[in-house]
């Protein structure tokens, strides 16, 4: 079983539209979880940490149930801006030193007008 | 001001040669990476350390041999390339590494 998987993607969606991805990963010592962008050809960065009551940072949400050991992201009123690919990131391990930021494979969003 | 960069930024070589990769970050970080991303956009760790010593490191062929003179710099030497070394390898660093991770620009090698 891969350390984080996510849906395949790619999704392409109207303008406007709301989309979600999920992600589930394998360690449950994992306590750091983040999701990522990386546009094309381009340096993955930070879209948003997600926390376990769930948090939200304008048209973004992200939750956390750690239960399940899986992660979402929520994205409403779809602009042609937020076509990327969205990557789920868990760090690997609690013990110090050993961690790491483990990515998913990433799910491409491509946003049409 | 760059927080973490990476040079070269493209790197064309023939089979068989030995080729650096540079990494610095001006962060105060940590903890430094690298990261490989495949031509199926897969990024997947190759090594990390923490105050210029090797925590982790993954199935990476010993050809590959990362330095980290000191806390902010951490290079990747390759010997010996093969065609299937081919892909862009990102440097990224993090304070603790449970934090965010930042990334350099990566390099985007291509071996002919």
């Amino acid at each position: 079983r891969k350390e984080v998987e996510q849906d395949p993607g790619p999704f392409n969606v109207p303008e406007g539209a709301t989309v979600a991805f999920n992600c589930t990963y394998s360690n449950s010592a994992s306590q750091s979880f983040f999701w990522y962008r990386q546009d094309c050809r381009k340096e993955p960065k930070l879209l948003m940490s997600v926390y376990s009551s769930g948090n939200e940072d304008g048209r973004f949400t992200a939750q956390l149930n750690r239960a399940s050991q899986y992660i979402s992201l929520l994205i409403r009123d779809s602009k042609l801006s937020d076509s990327a690919t969205y990557l789920c990131v868990v760090n690997r391990g609690s013990n110090t030193g050993r961690r790491a930021l483990t990515f998913g494979s990433g799910t491409r969003l491509q946003v049409q007008p | 001001d760059t927080a973490v960069s990476q040079t070269p930024k493209y790197l064309v070589t023939q089979m068989g040669n030995d080729k650096s990769i540079k990494c610095e970050q001006n962060l105060g970080h940590d903890t430094m990476y690298w990261y490989k991303q495949d031509s199926k956009k897969f990024l997947k760790i190759m090594f990390s350390y923490n105050n210029k010593e090797l925590i982790i490191n993954e199935t990476v062929p010993n050809r590959f041999s990362p330095k980290s003179p000191d806390k902010a710099h951490l290079n990747l030497h390759i010997n010996s390339l093969e065609l299937g070394d081919s892909a862009v390898y990102f440097c990224a660093s993090t304070f603790g590494g449970v934090n965010e991770a930042f990334f350099g620009q990566g390099t985007r090698l291509t071996v002919v």
